[in-house]
């Protein structure tokens, strides 16, 4: 089961920031948070992933609590290409490890 | 494009006969995922190879279904007797293990109905 907690849907003008929040209450200290998103019919796409530190790169901005619990994908200016369903992900720190186990994300639509 | 690729993108098939996807990772990486994708839900894990090793296989990878990666490179995912219930979109990923974070790159996806 995903160790993640997302709504299922949000909305967001074009041209404002998205902010995409996720629960994960039960992260351990060697867990990454990661983000994903899924367009229409295509695969997943690696945005952003962090450990305790916020993050930034040239997709998103990724911040994440002081006590890990939680974190927020940032979009600073949404287009309608951001439209897509986006999946926050905890992941063991070392590396060669455990597949990605999905929930079933935040459905965004970003609005003219 | 150096990235994943996945062959073919789309395949409707009758229920009964025997389908094969290939997987193309991106070419230093090692490591390489096979998912599942039915509508409206996340991507579930099937298997994974480490080289040419499959190194673990989900519950749902039933023994209709086998994965090779014969040479450590490209990987094929073989469906026989097909079911309407392995409609879905398959998903290949890749990753490079043996950096400190181990980050996937996925496919574009193979997209099979079964009638």
């Amino acid at each position: 089961d995903a160790k993640t907690t997302q709504p299922p849907s949000m909305d967001c003008a074009e041209g404002r920031a998205a902010n995409l929040p996720c629960n994960h209450s039960t992260i351990s200290g060697n867990e990454y948070v990661y983000w994903y998103r899924q367009i229409h019919s295509q695969g997943p796409q690696y945005i952003i992933h962090g450990l305790k530190n916020n993050e930034t790169n040239e997709m998103a901005s990724l911040i994440i609590t002081e006590d890990r619990k939680s974190s927020t994908l940032i979009l600073p200016h949404a287009t309608l290409r951001d439209t897509a369903v986006y999946y926050c992900i905890v992941l063991l720190r070392s590396s060669g490890n455990t597949p990605l186990v999905f929930g079933k994300g935040t459905r965004l639509s970003v609005i003219a | 494009d150096t990235g994943v690729s996945q062959d073919p993108r789309h395949k409707i098939t009758k229920r009964g006969q025997n389908v094969t996807f290939r997987c193309d990772p991106i070419s230093e990486h090692n490591r390489l995922y096979w998912y599942r994708q039915t509508l409206g839900q996340g991507p579930e894990f099937l298997t994974y190879f480490q080289n040419e090793a499959q190194l673990e296989k989900s519950r749902l990878l039933s023994d209709r279904f086998s994965a090779e990666r014969p040479k450590g490179s490209f990987s094929t995912l073989e469906i026989q007797r097909t079911e309407q219930g392995d409609s879905a979109m398959y998903l290949c990923a890749s990753s490079l293990v043996g950096r400190r974070v181990e980050t996937q790159y996925f496919g574009p996806g193979t997209r099979l109905l079964v009638l």
